[in-house]
């Protein structure tokens, strides 16, 4: 089966500093999501992007966050100035369609904010 | 808020019993309900979905899961539990905002099968 595939599976940085979060997803899905979650608890919605644009984000996904499509290919996450409240598991998913379509999820990277 | 609930945090059951995870929604319009499954260091994987038809949705693994729209419930089960099948489960409702869609969520239940 397909798969999503995000990197770097743990990734280790300062309060302040600039992160970018990678992921690959499936070739011909056109539907592109980041979620995360913190320790083990409930997976938050953070972005879905489509046709190179954001077509809905939450209240989490503030000024410091931004979503790129920079090759057609990869997909990244990038958090300007990182938080302690920022490290959690950041997983991407894609999907093929947008009306009840399934997600496919890579393993996730594991962001810790110290 | 259009939403999913999961109230059991966790669930135990013995191996060979049969187990219920439960999930309730609350949604405008018709709900479109997932089941997802997270093993211990690894992405949610998809077990199985409702969007219109047959009320028992069977899905991955074994599992299958009850749409009932008077109680709006769409519990997860399955006949005869593995002890493999330990892990954490999360139900999800497609929610419709400004015309795109989100899946929203719910707090996970880790299911727990003692051999």
């Amino acid at each position: 089966e397909p798969e999503v595939t995000q990197t770097p599976s743990h990734q280790v940085t300062q309060m302040g500093q600039e992160v970018i979060l990678r992921c690959v997803p499936i070739s011909n899905h056109l539907y592109f999501y980041w979620y995360r979650q913190i320790l083990g608890q409930k997976v938050e919605f953070l972005v879905s992007f489509y046709n190179n644009e954001i077509s809905e984000k939450s209240e989490i996904f503030d000024d410091q966050f931004s979503v790129e499509r920079p090759d057609g290919s990869n997909f990244t996450l990038k958090i300007r100035s990182t938080k302690l409240e920022d490290s959690a598991m950041y997983f991407c998913a894609s999907s093929a369609g947008r009306v009840g379509e399934k997600l496919f999820f890579g393993s996730g990277t594991q962001l810790s904010v110290l | 808020a259009q939403s999913v609930a999961q109230p059991e945090d966790q669930v135990n059951v013995a191996e060979g019993n049969p187990l219920t995870v439960k999930c309730t929604y609350s949604v405008s319009g018709n709900p479109y309900l997932f089941w997802y499954v997270q093993y211990p260091n690894r992405g949610l994987q998809f077990l199985l979905k409702y969007i219109t038809g047959d009320n028992l949705v069977k899905g991955s693994y074994g599992f299958e899961a009850e749409f009932n729209k008077s109680q709006t419930s769409f519990h997860l089960k399955k006949p005869s539990a593995l002890v493999s099948d330990s892990a954490l489960y999360f139900c999800a409702v497609r929610v419709v905002s400004g015309g795109y869609q989100k899946v929203t969520f719910g707090t996970g239940t880790k299911l727990q099968v003692i051999p």
